[in-house]
C-alpha cells in the first residue's frame, strides 16, 4: 500500500533560518506529489505541486521543493523562514488516480 | 480562483441527531469532491470520494449509512452524519477536485473544515 511519511512531526526554527521538511513517499510507479499548508484556523493551501518536468519546483510564499526519484523524496525547503510561516505543513502523493495519500504533517513553529 | 467553502463552520448537536454539512466550490464547477476527517495532531483521513450524478465511493472502515453523501450538483456537496454521537466529534474537511479533463494530475482545493462536536 502506498504511504507518506514525514518523519519531523515538530520543528522550531529561529526568524531567518532555513528549513527543509522531508517527505518520503513508498510508490515505485509514476506519482505527482503536493506540499499544503494549514495556517492556525485556516484551511490547506496549496503550496506547490509536481507531476514531471523540472524536479525543482517553486511555490508560493518563496517555497520550493526537490523532487529526488531515486530517494523517493519530495522535501520541502525555504531558504528564510518568517514568523508568518508558522503553520502544519502536509506532503501528499497520489498515483495513477485523484486520490491523495497525506502524510502525517510537520507542526513548523517560527520564533521571532 | 479555486476557492471552496463549508457551512456551517462549526456545530455542536446532541447525540441521536443528524447533522449536514455543506461544501461548495465557489468559482469553478467540480464533478469530484472528497470528504476527509482530521483527528487531533492526525493527517487527514479519506471517508469518500463524492461524485456528481452517481454514488459516493466510501472508503473501507467508513459506514455509508452514517455518514450520507449527496453531490446535488457541480458546485455542491452534502455530508450528513446520521444519529450522530460522541465519538463522531471531529474535525471535517472536504475538497473540490479542480483540473483540465480529469485524471491524476487534477488538484484539490480544501474547504476550510467544519468542527462538529457531538454531546
Amino acid at each position: 500500500a502506498q504511504s507518506v511519511s514525514q518523519h519531523n512531526h515538530h520543528v522550531i526554527l529561529s526568524e531567518a533560518a532555513s528549513l527543509e521538511l522531508g517527505c518520503n513517499y513508498s510508490y515505485g510507479g509514476t506519482v505527482n506529489l503536493f506540499w499544503y499548508v494549514q495556517y492556525p484556523g485556516q484551511h490547506l493551501q496549496l503550496l506547490l505541486k509536481y507531476f514531471s518536468g523540472d524536479p525543482l519546483v517553486k511555490g508560493i510564499k518563496g517555497f520550493e521543493a526537490e523532487f529526488i526519484k531515486s530517494k523517493f523524496s519530495f522535501n520541502l525547503r525555504k531558504p528564510s523562514v518568517q514568523w508568518s510561516d508558522t503553520a502544519e505543513y502536509f506532503c501528499a502523493v497520489n498515483s495513477g488516480t485523484y486520490k491523495y495519500i497525506f502524510g502525517t504533517g510537520t507542526r513548523l513553529k517560527v520564533l521571532a | 480562483g479555486a476557492v471552496v467553502s463549508q457551512h456551517p463552520s462549526w456545530v455542536i448537536c446532541k447525540s441521536g441527531t443528524s447533522v449536514k454539512i455543506e461544501c461548495r466550490s465557489l468559482d469553478f464547477q467540480a464533478t469530484t469532491m472528497f470528504w476527509y476527517r482530521q483527528f487531533p495532531k492526525q493527517s487527514l483521513m479519506l471517508m469518500a470520494t463524492s461524485n456528481e450524478g452517481s454514488k459516493a465511493t466510501y472508503e473501507q472502515g467508513v459506514e455509508k449509512d452514517k455518514f450520507l453523501i449527496n453531490h446535488a450538483s457541480l458546485t455542491l456537496s452534502t455530508l450528513t452524519v446520521t444519529s450522530a454521537h460522541p465519538e463522531d466529534s471531529s474535525f471535517y474537511i472536504c475538497s473540490a477536485l479542480r483540473g483540465t479533463g480529469g485524471g491524476s494530475t487534477d488538484t484539490q482545493y480544501f474547504g476550510p473544515g467544519t468542527r462538529l462536536t457531538v454531546l
